[in-house]
């Protein structure tokens, strides 16, 4: 069965670009988590979805980032202007019912110069 | 005082020790409580989940002390493909996993 897919896995850009980061959950999965790793703040959860529908957002940093899931199947974080602050690797994670087992996609690892 | 802490390590030691890492959490109303293990430059995985009997798995185990709010991994006979970054995640609401920053293991020949 194929797991959480994430895409791109790399990607280096500019100041000031717009950064699309795309997961597609594991089919079934009912709740879906965008986290950001950093050496200094480690796993921190930006997002939760349930049934598509946005529960937590509190971690989003800033108006900069949003987050959308139109359907079960694809969920998409936006980083629009992006910083060299954003630097990090980006995780999106997926579980069904209440998670103890989260599913960890590979990682968009972004920089940004 | 953050949520979930942990020793960042790294913790080197030999093939066949035994090796323990502990990890202390802030909200007395966390429910449930789990290691997970990453790769040098991967995906977070579920190593085992923590019960408040204490429970085991192999060549480790997992403990509990709600008391204390305090969680300890104990893997003993280290191997080298043991080396990785050790997890420790509180769930406190329905949903919410909070992760350590994780305690880094090398284990060497």
């Amino acid at each position: 069965d194929a797991g959480v897919i994430q895409s791109p896995r790399h990607e280096v850009t500019e100041m000031g670009q717009e950064v699309t980061l795309r997961c597609k959950p594991i089919s079934g999965h009912n709740s879906l988590f965008w986290y950001r790793q950093t050496m200094m703040r480690g796993l921190e959860l930006l997002i939760y979805f349930n049934n598509n529908v946005p529960i937590d957002d509190s971690g989003m940093p800033e108006d900069r980032f949003s987050a959308k899931m139109p359907n079960a199947s694809f969920s998409t974080l936006k980083i629009q202007p992006s910083e060299p602050r954003d630097s990090a690797v980006y995780f999106c994670a997926s579980s069904n019912e209440a998670p103890g087992e989260l599913f960890f996609g590979e990682g968009s690892r972004l920089t940004v110069l | 005082r953050k949520e979930v802490e942990q020793d960042p390590g790294p913790f080197n030691v030999p093939e066949g020790a035994t090796v323990a890492f502990n990890c202390t959490y802030s909200n007395s109303a966390s429910q449930s409580f789990f290691w997970y293990r990453q790769d040098c430059r991967k995906e977070p995985k579920l190593l085992m989940s923590v019960y408040s009997s204490g429970n085991e798995d192999g060549r480790f185990t997992a403990q509990l002390n709600r008391a204390s709010q305090y969680i300890s991994l104990l893997i003993r006979d280290s191997k080298l493909s043991d080396s990785a970054t050790y997890l420790c995640v509180v769930r406190s609401g329905y949903s919410t996993l909070t992760f350590g920053k994780g305690t880094m293991l090398l284990v060497s020949p």
